[in-house]
């Protein structure tokens, strides 16, 4: 089944805890991206990679980096989280060309105390 | 920078209501725009429309964009409960490079 994952689904940390937040797609797909959702900002996305080892900065990248080092696989890191980076995160994925039609994973629910 | 405006930011109607929700946009080299439809989870796809495919219809939803005016609509004719959603409104432009921009949403309400 195609599907794109992500781990934890749900994650409660304190201030200053360094975490990842997997994404792993199934696809073979090049493209992937993560988004953040704020209740009333929609998504907002915070980085994107076009391929292996291409990353590059979304809309609000602050407080957070990415690699991609395989294909499948695209980490979101949060360094030194804040609770102003508590929110609904989605990884994204797609094959290049097509990024109308992204797969989502379920969603990670993160709480920064 | 893409933009992307959504109105109204929430509606609330009665079961068997026609709704419309409304998405204007600004964004440099249009290529689509996306309707999804979001339950408590992730995003999922109702519509594509684009330069060449302007309206779509599924069921009791439809969408239109309007090139001119840089806008769609998404109707929904006799509404249900289970319409109940936020639904998200996107743009892709700049060779898609940059992904999805998303507008701010339409958080729509069904009552019995």
């Amino acid at each position: 089944e195609a599907q794109v994952t992500q781990n934890p689904r749900y994650l409660i940390t304190v201030t200053g805890k360094k975490l990842t937040v997997t994404c792993s797609q199934n696809m073979n797909h090049e493209y992937m991206s993560w988004y953040r959702q704020d209740p009333g900002l929609g998504l907002r996305q915070i980085y994107y990679s076009m391929n292996v080892e291409v990353t590059d900065k979304g809309d609000v990248p602050e407080g957070y980096k990415v690699s991609r080092k395989e294909k499948r696989n695209f980490p979101l890191i949060l360094e030194s989280p804040s609770p102003n980076q508590t929110s609904l995160y989605f990884c994204a994925s797609s094959s290049w060309g097509n990024q109308e039609t992204q797969y989502f994973g379920p969603g990670t629910r993160l709480l920064v105390l | 920078e893409d933009k992307v405006v959504q109105s109204p930011l929430s509606l609330v109607v009665h079961e068997g209501d026609t709704v419309t929700l409304n998405c204007s946009y600004e964004v440099t080299n249009f290529r689509s725009l996306l309707w999804y439809k979001q339950e408590k989870k992730a995003p999922t796809f109702l519509f594509m429309l684009t330069s060449s495919g302007i309206e779509k219809k599924s069921g009791r939803l439809s969408s239109i964009l309007d090139k001119k005016e840089l806008s769609s609509i998404l109707n929904i004719t006799a509404t249900q409960t289970g319409d109940s959603a936020i639904y998200l409104c996107a743009v892709i432009g700049r060779g898609g490079a940059d992904g999805l921009t998303f507008g701010k949403g339409t958080h729509l309400i069904i009552q019995p």
